[in-house]
């Protein structure tokens, strides 16, 4: 089974600087989808980024960036340019492409805190 | 751009009572998953239907039994509530394709008193 793991349930960024929040993912798939979704406190769940295994380059929309490092099987989000916006948990999730289990498995979560 | 709508937003059951959950996709996708977040919790799949036809099971309790309609819109039902039933239920809907992002709903906040 395929377990995804959130080593930092609480981290804390000054406004205007850069964190990186960390995941690792245990899996024997060769292919699969990697996301990265936020939960303010509204709970909605929003989705920031997401990676396909097979693609070397890392994804990034805007400020959030990723370093996917398959063989070490790490996730990592990275958030420039931080604001106050950005103050949310964090949930790393993992997904295989094919077959009948579309489900998405999901971190701990990371609480972010966002100081001005 | 629409997103995925679920109904009621909130609700309050005493044990052992009975709750109906809906879910209405984004138009065009194909398929629906439900989520529970307790407490404090990260997401856990309940269940998803693909086409109207049940694709995968995860941990769902017995009590628990939902549906995919013809409009592809789906129900939750919840009988015998316990207070452990208490969470977050969200849905998820997505189009089956090659990277099949999920976007979640609102959620339904359900309370078991």
């Amino acid at each position: 089974a395929q377990t995804v793991t959130q080593s930092q349930p609480e981290m804390s960024v000054q406004e205007a600087e850069t964190v990186t929040l960390s995941c690792t993912y245990d899996t024997s798939e060769s292919d699969y989808y990697l996301f990265w979704y936020k939960q303010p406190p509204s709970r909605q769940m929003i989705l920031v980024i997401r990676q396909e295994a097979y693609k070397q380059q890392n994804a990034t929309e805007n400020r959030f960036s990723v370093n996917f490092q398959k063989a070490a099987k790490s996730f990592s989000l990275k958030i420039s340019d931080s604001q106050l916006g950005d103050a949310a948990m964090y949930f790393c999730a993992y997904r295989t492409p094919s077959g009948s289990a579309r489900q998405l498995t999901f971190g701990s979560g990371t609480q972010l805190t966002v100081l001005p | 751009a629409a997103g995925v709508i679920q109904s009621p937003r909130h609700l309050i059951k005493e044990k052992r009572e009975t709750a109906t959950l809906k879910c209405y996709p984004i138009p065009r996708h194909d398929t629906v998953y439900w989520y529970q977040q307790g407490p404090g919790q990260d997401p856990q799949f309940l269940i998803s239907f693909y086409e109207k036809m049940q694709s995968d099971k995860g941990s769902i309790p017995d009590r628990f039994s939902a549906q995919q309609f013809s409009d592809y819109h789906s129900e939750l039902n919840m009988s015998s509530l316990e207070l452990g039933d208490s969470a977050l239920y969200f849905c998820a809907s997505s189009l089956v394709a090659a990277v099949e992002t999920q976007y979640f709903g609102p959620g339904t906040r359900l309370l078991v008193l």
